[in-house]
């Protein structure tokens, strides 16, 4: 079983849906990461999670920690969210492991 | 401020060379990691620095190498290169080591032919 899973692997959404991506995980962490990457491979950090719930304009990422389990809400989603998001693990060993990301596309 | 950097961002090379590669972190930060991107594995850790010294690394073969100057600046060898090392190669930066949010380069583009 690998250590973090992400679902889905595709989503394709309507401009002004309200999208959730889940990430779960198997392994002991200090810090959960989502990352965005945009064709041509630059790669953003949107959040740091340790705990809880954080917003960053119309993105939301919540972890459960006792559950192993992540979110990343993008609410009123627009054409230009369309990108890979990756669920990024940092272990206590100070390693990171990396879903496989979800492919989103949001039609205008 | 300037973000990270990294050179060259494209590189062709034949398999049994050696390449290395360069990656400026953002001004202060003192922890630089390095990863490899391919179609078939995603995303995998290779080594974080902090300070010149390498706190953790993934589990490559001893072919790969990286290293920190006292300027932060990092770079990373890959010797006696096989055409599955084709990939992209990114670095990212962070104010300190230990799961902090990192800031990533634009990445390194190696085609081994």
């Amino acid at each position: 079983k690998n250590e973090v899973e992400q679902s889905p692997q595709n989503l394709t959404a309507q401009e002004g849906e309200f999208i959730t991506i889940n990430c779960s995980y198997s392994v002991g962490i200090s810090a959960l990461h989502w990352l965005q990457q945009h064709p041509g491979g630059g790669i953003v950090s949107l959040f740091m999670l340790s705990s809880g719930k954080k917003k960053h304009g119309r993105l939301i990422a919540t972890i459960n920690i006792r559950e192993k389990h992540s979110s990343l809400h993008i609410t009123a989603s627009h054409p230009r969210d369309s990108a890979v998001y990756i669920c990024a693990l940092h272990s206590g060993t100070y390693k990171y492991i990396f879903g496989t990301g979800t492919r989103l596309k949001v039609l205008a | 401020k300037a973000g990270v950097t990294q050179t060259p961002r494209y590189l062709i090379k034949t398999r049994g060379q050696q390449v290395t590669l360069s990656c400026s972190p953002i001004s202060g930060h003192r922890s630089v990691s390095w990863y490899q991107q391919t179609p078939g594995q995603g995303l995998q850790f290779l080594f974080e620095y902090f300070s010149e010294t390498q706190r953790n690394k993934g589990n490559f073969p001893g072919r790969f190498s990286g290293r920190q100057f006292s300027n932060s600046r990092s770079e990373m060898n890959v010797s006696t290169l096989e055409l599955g090392d084709s990939a992209l190669y990114l670095c990212a930066s962070s104010l300190g080591a230990g799961g902090e949010t990192q800031y990533f380069g634009p990445g390194t583009r190696l085609l081994v032919l």
